[in-house]
């Protein structure tokens, strides 16, 4: 099953906004939408943003998602050095009947 | 306390089985569908399966069907993997995870499959 395509790493500078991408197709993010996750090293992944731009609450308002065809985003502005982690897309495929991750890309503040 | 507790994981020699379990606490356990992910060593994320609310609907990925199985007892608050025949491929710390959009997780077992 072919996952959703992410960049393998982010860099931006303390205070920046960093924009993460999460490129699927018409089955997946362009039919049913991405949730965004943040693991932090050693721990279990949180939940960031579902159906596009809905924050679980305790989830800052840095963060931002939205989507663009089969294309899904997440925007964090201010970066702070606890924002340094992996972030990954998911989607239900509606062809696949599965569900799908990105490849991750690891958030690096500088 | 809204959480969820994997165990069963370990050491298992090729072509062996292994069953895990999730046991849930905090919410109400027959509203929710859940998933089982797993993650390989330095690894990203992937989906092994998810189960409905009542057990009725179940998917898999491609890399397990057939050789895993999920199921839930409702009555227990607890869901659980079947695995059988294990490859070396299979190691990877398990998680759990509820609801459509992974809202909640556990903290993950960790199955090696080594000879």
């Amino acid at each position: 099953q072919a996952g959703l395509t992410q960049p393998p790493s982010v860099s931006k500078g303390l205070r920046q906004t960093a924009t993460l991408t999460c490129t699927g197709n018409s089955n997946n993010v362009g039919n049913q939408g991405a949730a965004w996750l943040q693991q932090l090293q050693g721990h279990p992944p949180k939940l960031l943003s579902y159906r596009n731009n809905s924050r679980p609450s305790g989830i800052s308002d840095r963060l931002s998602a939205s989507r663009s065809g089969n294309t899904a985003s997440l925007t964090i502005t201010g970066l702070q050095p606890e924002d340094e982690a992996d972030y990954y897309c998911s989607a239900w495929d509606i062809n696949l009947s599965a569900y799908v991750f990105g490849t991750g890309t690891k958030v690096t503040v500088l | 306390q809204v959480q969820l507790v994997e165990s069963g994981g370990g050491v298992v020699q090729p072509g062996r089985s292994l069953r895990l379990s999730c046991a849930a606490s905090g919410f109400t356990f027959t509203t929710y569908g859940l998933h089982w992910v797993r993650q390989a060593p330095g690894q990203g994320l992937e989906w092994v399966a998810i189960i409905s609310n009542d057990g009725s609907y179940k998917s898999y990925s491609d890399s397990v069907k057939g050789r895993l199985t999920i199921s839930r007892d409702n009555s227990k608050n607890t869901l659980y993997l079947q695995m059988n025949s294990l490859r070396p491929e299979d190691t990877a710390v398990y998680y759990c995870a509820k609801g459509g959009s992974f809202d909640l997780w556990g903290r993950g077992t960790l199955v090696t499959v080594s000879s």
